[in-house]
């Protein structure tokens, strides 16, 4: 079966830090993966997403950027982190190709100070 | 373009009630539909899914989803409500950009639970 890995599970850091969340994917092949930010209270908001290695679409011009260095790993990073970067990040996954489901990791909540 | 609106940001209701939860959707494509239930601190679980089959879609945990069309909406309801069931619900539609599936969800709605 999938399972998605989302780590760390929290993190708090200081404004102007950089930031490294990492998600990975085992139990499937050539996935698409998401990165979304949810901020408190409020809905999901798409930031990235990726169908192939090296391969990234943005959603949202910000201060976050994304890499897929390999087919199952999901990259999501910042130079330096600004206090609305704050919110619980989710990573998920689908396969093929149309609007197949999307299935989502346990999140990292990430507080900047 | 795809769009999805969740009527009610938060819904109370007594334990063994009925749970209703409103989504109305906007989709220039025959949608897919889905609805999410998110426990705190954790990450999205589906509960059900409509891809264009059966108009009345049934879940885990006991719920079911109907897809109207006439109306454009795709209402999330469970004939008891337990404890458990208070949680963040999102309804969203799916959209489509090149070979990627992208889901457009609504803002949500937290369902609490009185004893």
């Amino acid at each position: 079966s999938q399972t998605i890995h989302q780590w760390p599970a929290t993190l708090v850091q200081p404004v102007g830090s950089p930031l490294s969340l990492e998600c990975t994917v085992e139990g499937t092949s050539n996935p698409n993966l998401y990165w979304y930010r949810q901020a408190a209270g409020r809905g999901l908001q798409l930031l990235f997403y990726s169908v192939g290695i090296g391969q990234i679409s943005s959603e949202v011009p910000q201060n976050l950027s994304a890499s897929r260095p390999q087919d199952r790993q999901f990259i999501l990073s910042s130079k330096k982190l600004l206090l609305s970067d704050s919110g619980f990040y989710l990573c998920a996954w689908s396969v093929g190709t149309g609007r197949e489901t999307q299935y989502f990791g346990p999140g990292t909540r990430l507080l900047v100070l | 373009a795809q769009s999805v609106t969740q009527l009610g940001s938060h819904v109370s209701v007594s334990e063994g009630a009925l749970v209703l939860l409103r989504c109305n959707y906007s989709s220039s494509v025959p949608p897919y539909l889905f609805w999410y239930v998110q426990y705190p601190n954790q990450g999205l679980q589906l509960l059900l899914k409509y891809t264009s089959a059966a108009t009345l879609v049934k879940g885990i945990n006991g719920f079911e989803a109907e897809f109207k069309k006439s109306e454009t909406s795709f209402h999330l309801t469970k004939p008891s409500a337990h404890m458990s069931d208070a949680a963040e619900y999102f309804c969203a539609v799916s959209g489509l950009s090149g070979s990627a599936s992208k889901i457009i969800f609504g803002s949500g709605t937290r369902l609490s639970i009185r004893p």
